[in-house]
């Protein structure tokens, strides 16, 4: 079983649609948890941030975090085909800063106009 | 703010080759990863390095693949021999030492062996 588990998609929606995108985790002791998103042929980008369990907002995206049933999820409300992309959940035991980081394997989000 | 600087973008080379890969990170990031990234997959950490000391390298194939970063600024990956298995994209990225900001990744070096 692999530490962090995400579905690969693809995940087609309209535009405007809001969008929810999960990842688990078996390792408990995981307390930052980011998302990165990712264009093709460029390297992931850090959307969003949060520590420990809770909802944390910006913008358009929300992140979700639920540590007791080792859950993480990222919402994206009024998509935008510039959202396409592929979305990589990332967690890490300590402080991100110096750390490494374990990886899920991405979904891949298409937005049609 | 420049970002994290990787040489060359695409590599093809025949399986048993060597290869290197270069990056220069974010200016005062003290921090540098390689990370390797297979189609379809999440990026997986090879090496990590804090300024010029190698701070984890536990899955890095150290039969075939070694890296430096020599100053603690720029880094080099080198893969001898290349094997098939190791077509995949190549990431850096860095952070600073301190501070939930998160990694800075460069574009990538996408390698193919045949």
């Amino acid at each position: 079983q692999k530490e962090v588990e995400q579905d690969p998609g693809p995940l087609s929606v309209p535009e405007g649609a809001i969008v929810s995108l999960n990842c688990t985790y078996s390792n408990s002791a995981f307390q930052y948890f980011m998302w990165y998103r990712q264009y093709s042929r460029k390297g992931p980008e850090l959307l969003m941030y949060t520590y420990s369990s809770g909802n944390k907002e910006d913008g358009r995206f929300t992140a979700q975090v639920d540590k007791s049933s080792k859950y993480i999820s990222l919402f994206i409300r009024d998509s935008q085909p510039s959202d396409s992309a592929t979305y990589l959940c990332a967690m890490s035991a300590y402080d991100n800063a110096g750390n490494m980081l374990t990886f899920g394997g991405g979904t891949r989000l298409m937005v049609k106009p | 703010e420049a970002g994290v600087a990787q040489s060359p973008r695409y590599k093809i080379i025949e399986k048993r080759q060597s290869v290197a890969f270069w990056c220069n990170p974010i200016s005062g990031h003290a921090t540098l990863y390689w990370y390797q990234q297979i189609l379809g997959q999440g990026p997986k950490l090879l090496i990590q390095f804090q300024n010029n000391g190698v701070v984890d390298d536990s899955q890095l194939p150290k039969d075939r693949f070694s890296a430096e970063r020599l100053k603690g600024v720029d880094s080099t990956l080198k893969i001898q021999p290349a094997k098939l298995e190791d077509s995949a994209v190549y990431l850096c990225a860095s952070s600073l030492l301190t501070g939930n900001y998160g990694y800075t990744f460069g574009s990538g070096t996408r390698l193919t062996v045949v």
